[in-house]
């Protein structure tokens, strides 16, 4: 049971340059997040898309974009890396309906350090 | 907007004790999801427990089972029997039952199992 599939783990990035997260889900849920956690905090949500097509910001947007093409695929792209994208980055999917409508799992995360 | 409060930063409780963890939040909304998430050092987000917020039963998973107190707006976690595999960083968090709404997430409690 794959779930939800993150690469890289593990990412260092000089200042300035570029690079996209990969995430896929197998469940064919419609529901994708990319959430971001800074050391000793919570989880803050960079953009979610509710289907194909469909991306909105979420409360950390600013040096990210996404896409959605297919409902299996939701890569974060960040263009110009700063010190302070240095972050876990975590995937995540849902649905709705069903006894786990609702339930948001997680991808196991991408450590990323901007030197 | 809704907000999740965690007012405990750590706990500790001796092996094969009860420990109850507090999480608050706050809406006005009357349909809800919540949820406690586990994340060990290893980073991974792993679902406990979630509520639905019509249900009046209290959630129980094996020796994970909630208080929720919707008027008071409350839903803690306890945890019975702890083992030293419990050690890890428990999130509670909210979600709208719209369906396309992100997770909040409250600030975290660190829990440390005393052998």
């Amino acid at each position: 049971n794959a779930g939800v599939t993150q690469t890289p783990k593990f990412r260092i990035l000089k200042i300035g340059q570029s690079m996209t997260l990969q995430c896929a889900q197998d469940m064919n849920h419609n529901y994708m997040y990319w959430y971001r956690q800074d050391p000793g905090m919570g989880l803050k949500l960079i953009y979610y898309s509710v289907g194909a097509g469909i991306t909105d910001k979420g409360e950390v947007p600013n040096g990210y974009n996404v896409s959605r093409s297919t409902t299996e695929d939701f890569p974060l792209r960040l263009e110009l890396a700063a010190p302070s994208q240095t972050s876990v980055y975590f995937c995540a999917s849902s649905t709705t309906g069903g006894a786990l409508g609702n339930t948001i799992y997680f991808g196991e995360g991408s450590w990323l350090t901007v030197v | 907007a809704q907000t999740v409060t965690q007012s405990q930063p750590e706990m500790s409780v001796q092996e094969a004790e009860t420990v109850t963890l507090s999480c608050t939040y706050d809406t006005s909304e009357s349909d809800y999801y919540l949820f406690w998430y586990k994340q060990p050092p290893s980073r991974q987000m792993i679902l406990v427990i979630r509520q639905e917020a019509y249900k009046q039963q209290n959630a129980t998973e094996n020796r994970f089972s909630v208080n929720f107190q919707k008027a008071a707006k409350s839903f803690s976690l306890k945890i019975s029997d702890s083992q030293l595999g419990d050690a890890a960083m428990y999130f509670c968090a909210y979600r709208s039952s719209g369906g396309n709404e992100k997770l909040t997430f409250g600030t975290g409690t660190r829990l440390t199992i005393i052998p």
